[in-house]
């Protein structure tokens, strides 16, 4: 059972250049979700999607976007990378929205933006 | 604004000692309390949850416990080993509202030595 995967591991960009990480989980859960974790900080949630077909901010959405694709998968984009983007982020499932269900996370990608 | 604030930050034990990790709190009105532990590299992985009524809660050599009306929480470690060296990170909740509402403290970086 893979639980919740991500690609890639490890991600290099330049300033101004895109991309997309990708999330997917099979537990059959309703719900995903994106952090960041930055050196010495705790977890800061970027977006949500609380079942397929919706997707909400969390604390940190401003230069992201999400796409629910469908029920397993949860992508994170990045249009035009900034340096202050460098970090580990992270995918996490529940199978609900609800505070009491436990949050499965992915092992992380690693984004370096130059 | 809610917060939530671990303490120390940084530990360091000895192989078979016990600690305590604290996490004091400021959400309000509480509706629940989670504990993970983030081994270096990988996604956090939750060990306990609490809700208001519930004061401990223990999951093998982890012992959690909850004081709602100072708004603190303790995670006590029994018997160390060399695998508990992660961070750990307390998660509290907003009652009423889905996980996208939830706070994460910074965690407690734990070293335990041979």
């Amino acid at each position: 059972n893979a639980g919740v995967t991500q690609t890639p591991k490890f991600q290099v960009l330049k300033t101004g250049q895109s991309m997309t990480l990708q999330c997917a989980q099979d537990m059959n859960h309703n719900s995903m979700y994106w952090y960041r974790q930055d050196p010495g900080m705790g977890l800061r949630l970027i977006y949500y999607s609380a079942s397929e077909g919706t997707t909400d901010k969390g604390e940190v959405p401003n230069g992201y976007n999400v796409s629910r694709l469908n029920k397993r998968e949860f992508s994170l984009r990045l249009e035009s990378a900034a340096p202050s983007q460098t970090s580990v982020y992270f995918c996490a499932s529940s199978a609900g929205i609800s505070s009491a269900s436990t949050q499965y996370f992915g092992p992380g990608t690693r984004l370096l933006v130059l | 604004k809610n917060q939530v604030e671990q303490s120390p930050q940084s530990l360091i034990i000895l192989e078979g000692k016990n600690c305590t990790l604290q996490c004091n709190y400021t959400v309000s009105p509480f509706s629940n309390l989670r504990w993970y532990k983030q081994d270096t590299g990988r996604g956090p992985v939750s060990l306990t949850i609490m809700t208001f009524s519930e004061n401990t809660k223990s999951n093998g050599r982890y012992t959690a416990t909850l004081d709602a009306d100072t708004k603190q929480s303790s995670l006590h470690i029994t018997a160390s080993q060399l695998s508990d060296s992660a961070s750990y990170i307390c998660v509290v909740s907003l009652y009423n509202t889905n996980a996208g509402k939830s706070t994460f403290g910074d965690g407690t970086t734990l070293t335990v030595k041979p």
